[in-house]
């Protein structure tokens, strides 16, 4: 059961253009959402954060939104750069679990240069 | 600094053959691990997690199993690799006090 869904596995955006990343989640009690990028063959890294108590979290080129509402959340890059080309994964945390990781299945953004 | 090694970066194993995998933390203690399978064109998921030595929860059953010998060591093992169990498996943590998981370099395993 994916609880946290990614349903755009792939996306190209010209080299300055806005990215746009989506990713959607089914259980309201996630407390805390992390966006991962990752290159092949490495780990993916930390990318930025937001609790649920925030509805934007900025750093730099990267804002990530939350819509508890809707349960989605959204990373923007401005401007997207051909070193942004990489998959990007979203996740979320269950509280009192043992901080359990929920990962969503990644899309890949290709920035043309 | 907090780091996390994962060996070996590279496996290709015959069907049937065992498996492990081991994960060590350095610069934290008690920390969370887990172990992520990504397959081919899919996303993470979440295999097996660990709050402590000896404590193991898994998330998916299959062949695959984990254990938590020490407290800064993960291993992750099956006795009869299938081929579907071919993937990118990656080792993370994350510190008790903190809500960001570390990830290793990953093993590409591939069974043939």
């Amino acid at each position: 059961d994916q609880q946290v869904k990614q349903n755009s596995p792939s996306l190209s955006v010209q080299e300055g253009r806005i990215s746009i990343l989506n990713c959607d989640y089914t259980n309201s009690m996630f407390d805390y959402f992390l966006w991962y990028k990752k290159y092949p063959a490495e780990g993916p890294t930390f990318l930025i954060s937001i609790s649920s108590i925030k509805d934007k979290n900025e750093d730099g080129r990267f804002t990530v939104f939350l819509n508890k509402s809707a349960k989605h959340l959204s990373l923007h890059i401005v401007p997207s750069q051909p070193g942004d080309s990489a998959v990007y994964f979203c996740a979320a945390i269950l509280p009192y679990t043992g901080n359990q990781f929920y990962f969503g299945t990644g899309t890949s953004l290709t920035v043309i240069p | 600094s907090q780091t996390i090694h994962q060996w070996p970066a590279t496996l290709v194993q015959p069907v049937g053959s065992p498996l492990s995998l081991e994960c060590t933390v350095e610069g934290t203690s008690n920390p969370n691990l887990y172990w992520y399978r990504q397959a081919a064109g899919r996303g993470l998921q979440l295999l097996f997690y660990s709050v402590g030595i000896g404590q193991i929860s898994s998330e998916v059953p299959q062949n695959l199993s984990a254990s938590r010998p020490q407290d800064r060591q993960f291993i992750l093992s099956s006795k009869k690799l299938l081929l579907s169990d071919s993937g990118f498996y990656l080792c993370a943590w994350v510190d008790r006090a903190a809500t960001e998981a570390f990830f290793g370099q990953g093993t590409r395993l591939t069974v043939v």
